[in-house]
């Protein structure tokens, strides 16, 4: 039972343009939610974060959306640039684990 | 700056045999994890361990074991390894956890291939 989803494996956005990433999630004791970023043959590593109480956390050019409600966050990356593609993986905490999803590779063409 | 360092990088093994990944962090982070990637089903949780001397299972934690016999060292061992267990395995660590800060750090990956 995958309590944290991405539906989209993949996307591709042209430089410049806006990504956006979407996580739904299905436990609503999740009381933080991350996002990861992983490139090819290395760890992912922590892109940004939001709690629960929040609807919106900023930093630089990537914003995370949390709609409580809908159990959905989403991360949006204005203005994309080619270094960021790699695989996200939204995250959230709970129980003293932090449970994945599954992914999305973005692709940005130059 | 080591972080957390994961052995060997890549391996083959036949099915039935036995192996150990190795992970050592220099962080003296309490809390230490391993994940395994697998295409489409994101990362999973295999086993945990919150202080050394203690352990804890996953989501996916059959045919697995691992032991926390102090801070830095967290070795996964397959007993028998079987084919689905061919993945790339990532350890990770943090200082306390389930941390909602982010500071989960993950080590460079292993790949195992059983045939």
């Amino acid at each position: 039972d995958q309590q944290v989803k991405q539906n989209s494996p993949s996307l591709s956005v042209q430089e410049g343009r806006i990504s956006i990433l979407n996580c739904d999630y299905t436990n609503s004791m999740f009381d933080y939610f991350l996002w990861y970023k992983k490139y090819p043959a290395e760890g992912p590593t922590f892109l940004i974060s939001i709690s629960s109480i929040k609807d919106k956390n900023e930093d630089g050019r990537f914003t995370v959306f949390l709609n409580k409600s809908a159990k959905h966050l989403s991360l949006h990356i204005v203005p994309s640039q080619p270094g960021d593609s790699a695989v996200y993986f939204c995250a959230a905490t709970g129980y003293q684990k932090v449970t994945f999803g599954t992914g999305t590779k973005l692709q940005v063409i130059p | 700056t080591a972080g957390i360092t994961q052995a060997p990088t890549s391996q083959i093994l036949a099915a039935g045999r036995s192996m150990t990944l190795r992970c050592t962090q220099d962080m003296r982070h309490n809390a230490m994890y391993w994940y395994r990637q697998d295409l489409g089903l994101g990362l999973r949780l295999i086993h945990y361990s919150n202080t050394a001397g203690t352990t804890g299972k996953g989501e996916v934690p059959d045919g697995y074991s691992v032991s926390r016999a102090n801070t830095d060292d967290f070795p996964l061992t397959l007993a028998s390894a079987v084919p689905s267990q061919t993945s790339v395995y990532f350890c990770a660590s943090s200082e306390v956890p389930a941390p909602n800060t982010g500071d989960l750090f993950f080590g460079e990956g292993s790949r195992l291939t059983v045939l």
